[in-house]
């Protein structure tokens, strides 16, 4: 049974540019939700949809952040323009709604020069 | 503020020893908890969840729920050099909104 598939695994871009981070929830689940990690401030939730709707995007950092979920399969973060302190690991990580339980993907690792 | 906490550690036990980890937590609408398991440059892992007051076992791992105090534990026996790891304790008041902890950094010596 496939994980949460993201992609790309490694980023490295200027500051200044669009990037897109995508993500392939597990089959059958019905959160989704999208995470940065830093080293300074550890794990932070930006944002989650449930049933495809964002139900809580107070974590998102600001304007220059946006996710969509166009359907269960699909979802996508962007960041446009991108700066250096955007430099992370994104996670991606799916679940029920009804249990709460999140699986984690293997993350994106984005470098912003 | 909503907040999960825990030690960051890192909390040292030899081979074979119990490794206890704990976290407290600040909103008492939270009704579940999750551990999850993080190895250096590893996406998070969920080895844990629990709902009810009292201990829930699953091998080695046991975790604790005590609600009057906002307190989750997670215990880990017989402890081996593969449980060395970050562990962040998670918690949700009722899938609306999520905290997770900061992790504590746990080393298993042989």
């Amino acid at each position: 049974d496939a994980g949460v598939i993201q992609s790309p695994r490694h980023e490295v871009t200027e500051m200044g540019q669009e990037v897109t981070l995508r993500c392939k929830p597990i089959s059958g689940h019905n959160s989704l939700f999208w995470y940065r990690q830093t080293m300074m401030r550890g794990l932070e939730l930006l944002i989650y949809f449930n049933n495809n709707v964002p139900i809580d995007d107070s974590g998102m950092p600001e304007d220059r952040f946006s996710a969509k979920m166009p359907n269960a399969s699909f979802s996508t973060l962007k960041i446009q323009p991108s700066e250096p302190r955007d430099s992370a690991v994104y996670f991606c990580a799916s679940g029920n709604a009804a249990q709460y339980e999140q699986y984690f993907g293997p993350g994106t690792r984005l470098t912003v020069t | 503020q909503k907040e999960v906490e825990q030690n960051s550690g890192p909390l040292s036990v030899p081979e074979g020893a119990i490794a206890s980890l704990n976290c407290t937590y600040s909103d008492r609408g939270s009704q579940s908890f999750f551990w999850y398991r993080q190895y250096s440059g590893k996406s998070p892992e969920l080895i844990m969840f629990i709902y009810s007051n009292g201990d829930k076992e699953d091998g080695r791992f046991t975790a604790q729920l005590n609600k009057a105090s906002q307190y989750v534990s997670l215990l880990i026996r017989d402890s081996q050099p593969s449980d060395s790891a970050t562990y962040l304790c998670a918690g949700t008041n009722t899938g609306n909104q999520f905290y997770f902890g900061t992790g504590t950094s746990l080393t298993v010596i042989p």
